[in-house]
This record gives structure tokens, sequence and C-alpha cells, in this order.
């Protein structure tokens, strides 16, 4: 099945700092989601990112489908952003089956 | 929020006994998934459905089955459980076939088998 390869699996960050997350993936899909599960491990869906870039509030994503790779950006980080943030894919079958990373934990320090 | 629910949120039980989780949503949704959370593995696809009486096994499927007689309910049950099934069970719906075919889950299930 495909990979799916998130990095870093650890971030610390100050208040206020950016960062990116990577997630990479070994073969062609046509579906990819970005995930935070919040420390109480509720689990919110960020994007629906097949490709292009997508922006929410300090948000954002991008995907490049032809290098398989996607990004989160987070800018002006804060407390409330700690969590995990899994990135899924699906390869393209018709019943929109996830494949998840192992997910890039982020603490974010006040 | 999409109206999930799930029941029992937490559970203890000894192995060999048989366990019953429930998803239930109120949408209507056609797709429903049953993911287990583990450290180190993300989430991970054990069995999902596309429609009443229609299931199919996801990648860790063994020891598990489940059932959907009406769309509002999947059922996800371990008819012997072990200690290799204490996990965080997840529930999720899509609306399939929309333009933004995004996944929805429930408050999960903490399950702590003896």
């Amino acid at each position: 099945g495909i990979q799916v390869e998130q990095s870093p699996p650890d971030l610390i960050l100050q208040e206020g700092a950016n960062s990116t997350l990577r997630c990479n993936f070994s073969d062609s899909v046509n579906n990819l989601q970005w995930f935070h599960q919040n420390p109480w491990g509720q689990l919110i869906n960020l994007f629906y990112i097949p490709s292009g870039t997508k922006q929410n509030g300090r948000l954002s994503a991008t995907t490049v489908a032809t290098e398989r790779y996607s990004l989160l950006y987070i800018s002006s980080s804060q407390t409330t952003d700690s969590g995990v943030y899994f990135c899924a894919v699906e390869q393209g079958s018709n019943d929109y089956k996830l494949s998840f990373g192992a997910g890039t934990t982020v603490t974010v320090r006040a | 929020d999409a109206g999930i629910t799930q029941s029992p949120r937490h559970k203890v039980t000894e192995t060999g006994t048989p366990v019953t989780l429930r998803c239930h949503q109120t949408e209507n949704h056609r797709y429903m998934y049953w993911y287990r959370q583990d450290p180190g593995h993300g989430l991970r696809l054990i069995h999902y459905s596309y429609g009443v009486k229609d299931t199919d096994k996801g990648e860790v499927s063994d020891g598990y089955s489940v059932s959907r007689s009406k769309t509002e309910d999947f059922l996800l049950t371990l008819e012997s459980a072990t200690s290799s099934q204490t996990s965080v069970y997840f529930c999720a719906i899509s609306e399939g076939g929309s333009p933004q075919e995004t996944q929805y889950f429930g408050p999960g299930t903490r399950l702590l088998v003896l």
C-alpha cells in the first residue's frame, strides 16, 4: 500500500513562532487531508487539499501532487495549536479510504 | 459538528470476552469507517461501510467484525478480545461523492483489554 511519511516527528515551538510540517507520500493520490488531534484526543479536519494551496486563518497548506508532498504551515503559533498533526491520503479507489501518516507532535510553549 | 457519537466512551474488559462498540450518526452519510489509534502508528483502518449491509475490510481487520443494519449505526465487534486490541477506536464518516470528501471523526472509545 501507499506509504505516508511525516516530518519532523516532534516539534517544540515558542508562542508566536512559525513552523512547517511536511508530508511525503509514495504514490499518486486523489485525496489528501490534514487533521489536528488536540490534547483531549479530538480529531479535527483542517484541510482537504489534493493539490494547490489553501489558507484558513493562521494555517495554510500546499500540496505539490506531481512531487508527492504536502506542507502545512503554522504562523504565529499559539498554545492552542499544540497537539498531533496528521496527514492522510487516498490513492484512488471509490471508497475514500484514507491512509494516515504517524503524525507530527507539536508543543507550543507560552 | 457532523453529528457522530460513539458508545461506550471508555471500556475495560477481560481477554476472551466479546465487545461491541457503537457508532451513531445523525446525518445519513453513506460512508462510515472504524479506525484504531496506537502510539507510533497514526490511525489504521479496520473496516468500512459504503451503505447498509455493505462493508469491507481495511488494513487491520483480523479479529474484528462489523455490521451496518441501518444507515445511522455502524457496529464494531471484537469476538474474543485480546490484549493487542487495547487501543483507542475512532469512528468516522464521509459523504462520498461530494466535491470535498472530507472525513469527520467521532470522539473515540478508549478500550483496555486486561
